[in-house]
């Protein structure tokens, strides 16, 4: 149990249609980060937020976008649904400010897009 | 930027034998490394990790890794497995300065045969 927590856990979307996925981070915990994990892949970083600022990205399009809330909840959107889109996206959360500190992940969203 | 290598995409073995996943990484400035064991159907958590100090570090259920600098290496090992060790394991890095972002590697499917 990591204290991160993810919803929805399971969504089939239609290609072209929107997408927002939430997360919860752990208590005390002031950044988050979102990845996405195709099937048989590893994660791959999508971005960072830290005190509700974007802090780093990774290689994605714009059309994935996200937010951070003043309780360091978060949300990832993605617009424009492509089917390559279908896959894990991981939610993580960790407290900047301590070297080489402990990024806890959620257990994640299986998004299909169809 | 950061890469990493994991040399074997599946390792099947035996219970109680011993096993290695391999992982490479290859970096132009100094990193964190990280493994990170993924349990079906769920998140990623984390198994051990490098900061620094001694290269030999283990984890609470018998895993350990050693980094090798001049081999750019950081091998999991386990003198004898069990049942309940399979799973995919996933060998990380991250910079020490900036966004807190861990590049993973493809993953290690680790299959225990009675």
């Amino acid at each position: 149990e990591t204290g991160v927590t993810q919803s929805p856990t399971h969504l089939i979307k239609t290609r072209g249609q929107q997408v927002t996925l939430r997360c919860s981070s752990q208590s005390g915990h002031n950044t988050v980060s979102w990845y996405q994990q195709a099937l048989g892949q590893g994660p791959q970083f999508i971005f960072q937020y830290y005190r509700e600022e974007e802090n780093g990205r990774g290689n994605f399009p714009p059309r994935f976008s996200g937010l951070q809330f003043p309780n360091y909840s978060s949300e990832l959107n993605v617009n424009a649904l492509e089917l390559d889109d279908s896959a894990l996206y991981l939610c993580a959360s960790s407290s900047t400010g301590t070297v080489g500190n402990t990024i806890y992940f959620g257990e994640g969203s299986w998004l299909t897009v169809v | 930027a950061q890469s990493v290598t994991q040399l074997d995409s599946q390792v099947p073995v035996f219970e109680e034998a011993p096993v290695e996943l391999r992982c490479n990484y290859s970096s132009s400035v100094s990193v964190y490394l990280f493994w990170y064991v993924q349990y079906p159907n769920q998140g990623l958590q984390l198994l051990l990790k490098y900061l620094s100090g001694s290269t030999l570090v283990e984890s609470i259920n018998g895993f350990e890794a050693e980094f090798n600098k001049s081999q750019t290496s950081f091998h999991l090992r386990k003198p004898s497995v069990h049942i309940s060790d399979t799973a995919e394991y996933f060998c990380a890095v991250s910079t020490l300065q900036g966004a807190q972002k861990l590049v993973f590697g493809q993953g290690t499917r680790l299959t225990i045969n009675p």
